[in-house]
């Protein structure tokens, strides 16, 4: 089925671990975002890719980097995972010109211990 | 501060009653969307409205965008437990269709 797929759904790491959330859209869109929802704070755009080659900081950036590998895929890295982020993390896909709406992948479940 | 401001935070009402949840700002919004989130997923988009003033209906949903498109509301009708979700509202500021998202209204129909 075409839409959005997160790997890992779950994942638990230890402070100061790193690692790679893998995001890939088969829906030919321009635009990629990844967020994190927490308890109380609702979705915050962590960093977003407007189109193929570029990407800019979101409302909640540090201690994360991305990359846009490609047009279908853009990754999301924590490089020294802190409790902090500790969260769940959804990636998003929009299409072009006039298309509003986001598709969202199905989330992954992070807990730094 | 809060861009978007929903209310209520949280609605549990009785099967076939009526509800609405709105979504405000001091912001003006280029367009505003519903989203609605069950448990383990992630959102899904249910409406989205870009004129000041659009009403849009959705089966027993009615989506409205404020006049000023600085606010919505969501409209059921005769609720079902199928309804029972978080239910977001989203808005983009300008062209580059960034979303900032409200808090979300949890929603609980009980049969």
């Amino acid at each position: 089925n075409a839409g959005v797929t997160q790997t890992p759904k779950f994942q638990v790491l230890k402070t100061g671990q790193s690692m790679t959330l893998q995001c890939a859209q088969d829906m030919n869109h321009n635009s990629m975002y990844w967020y994190r929802q927490d308890p109380g704070m609702g979705l915050r755009l962590i960093y977003y890719s407007a189109s193929e080659g570029t990407t800019d900081k979101g409302e909640v950036p540090n201690g994360y980097n991305v990359s846009r590998l490609n047009k279908r895929e853009f990754s999301l890295r924590l490089e020294s995972a802190a409790p902090s982020q500790t969260s769940v993390y959804f990636c998003a896909s929009r299409g072009g010109r006039g298309a509003y709406g986001y598709t969202f992948g199905s989330g992954t479940r992070l807990t730094v211990v | 501060t809060q861009l978007l401001e929903q209310s209520p935070q949280f609605l549990s009402i009785q099967e076939g009653e009526n509800l609405t949840v709105y979504c405000n700002s001091s912001s003006v919004f280029s367009s505003l969307q519903w989203y609605r989130q069950e448990p383990g997923e992630g959102p899904v988009l249910l409406v989205t409205v870009v004129t000041g003033g659009e009403v849009k209906k959705l089966k027993r949903l009615t989506f409205q965008f404020g006049d000023a498109r600085k606010d919505s509301s969501l409209h059921i009708t005769a609720a079902q437990p199928g309804d029972t979700g978080l239910y977001l509202c989203a808005g983009a500021l300008g062209s580059n269709y960034k979303l900032t998202f409200g808090k979300g209204t949890l929603l609980t129909v009980n049969p």
